[in-house]
């Protein structure tokens, strides 16, 4: 079964310290997302990207963060000048095509813990 | 604003009886979907169940079942003779699929089900 895989499964980072967290999707997914979930918290929307473009983002997605599809096939979020509360779990999802009436989910990966320092 | 609320941060069952776990949501859309997510402790976001909100019929699958009150916008998750691989955290989540929206989740902060043997 295709799955949407992650890497690093955990990432340990200076404060400061730019990272990037990798993404592969399900490959004939088009709608790609990332979420943020804090320690004990609730998962949290960061941003949606369709058609090599950014389609929405939520306030926690400001200029520290940027995201890209490099190669057709991996999905990246990057952190510029890691805070310390950027400590989180970070999920990447990626859908097929949907509409009203033609519902796809969204597939999530496993994960990647980004512990700052 | 889409939210989401899980007013049970914590619940206990003993194995084998059966738990249910609440959810109210807020949208002023009419075409929707709501969801319930498990996470173990591995952090996984496993897809338990979904309802259609176009649909009156409640979903279930297998030992998981919804209590969908559209009009109260209540959308509370069942689970039957409740094992112990059942323990986790368990999120409520809402998908809004209209005009440009690319769909992202509104999650719940959570409930957490412990299950006794």
């Amino acid at each position: 079964e295709p799955e949407v895989t992650q890497t690093p499964s955990h990432q340990v980072t200076q404060m400061g310290q730019e990272v990037i967290l990798r993404c592969v999707p399900i490959s004939n997914h088009l709608y790609f997302y990332w979420y943020r979930q804090i320690l004990g918290q609730k998962v949290e929307f960061l941003v949606s990207f369709y058609n090599n473009e950014i389609s929405e983002k939520s306030e926690i997605f400001d200029d520290q963060f940027s995201v890209e599809r490099p190669d057709g096939s991996n999905f990246t979020l990057k952190i510029r000048s890691t805070k310390l509360e950027d400590s989180a779990m970070y999920f990447c999802a990626s859908r097929g095509p949907f509409s009203r009436g033609n519902y796809n989910e969204q597939f999530f990966g496993p994960g990647t813990r980004l512990t700052v320092l | 604003a889409q939210t989401v609320t899980q007013s049970q941060p914590e619940m206990s069952v003993q194995e084998a009886e059966t738990v249910t776990l609440s959810c109210t949501y807020d949208t002023s859309e009419s075409d929707y979907y709501l969801f319930w997510y498990k996470q173990p402790p591995s952090r996984q976001m496993i897809l338990v169940i979904r309802q259609e909100a176009y649909k009156q019929q409640n979903a279930t699958e297998n030992r998981f079942s919804v209590n969908f009150q559209k009009a109260a916008k209540s959308f509370s998750l069942k689970i039957s003779d409740s094992q112990l691989g059942d323990a986790a955290m368990y999120f409520c989540a809402h998908d809004v699929i209209y005009g440009g929206s690319q769909g992202n989740l509104i999650f719940g902060k959570g409930t957490k089900l412990s299950v006794k043997p």
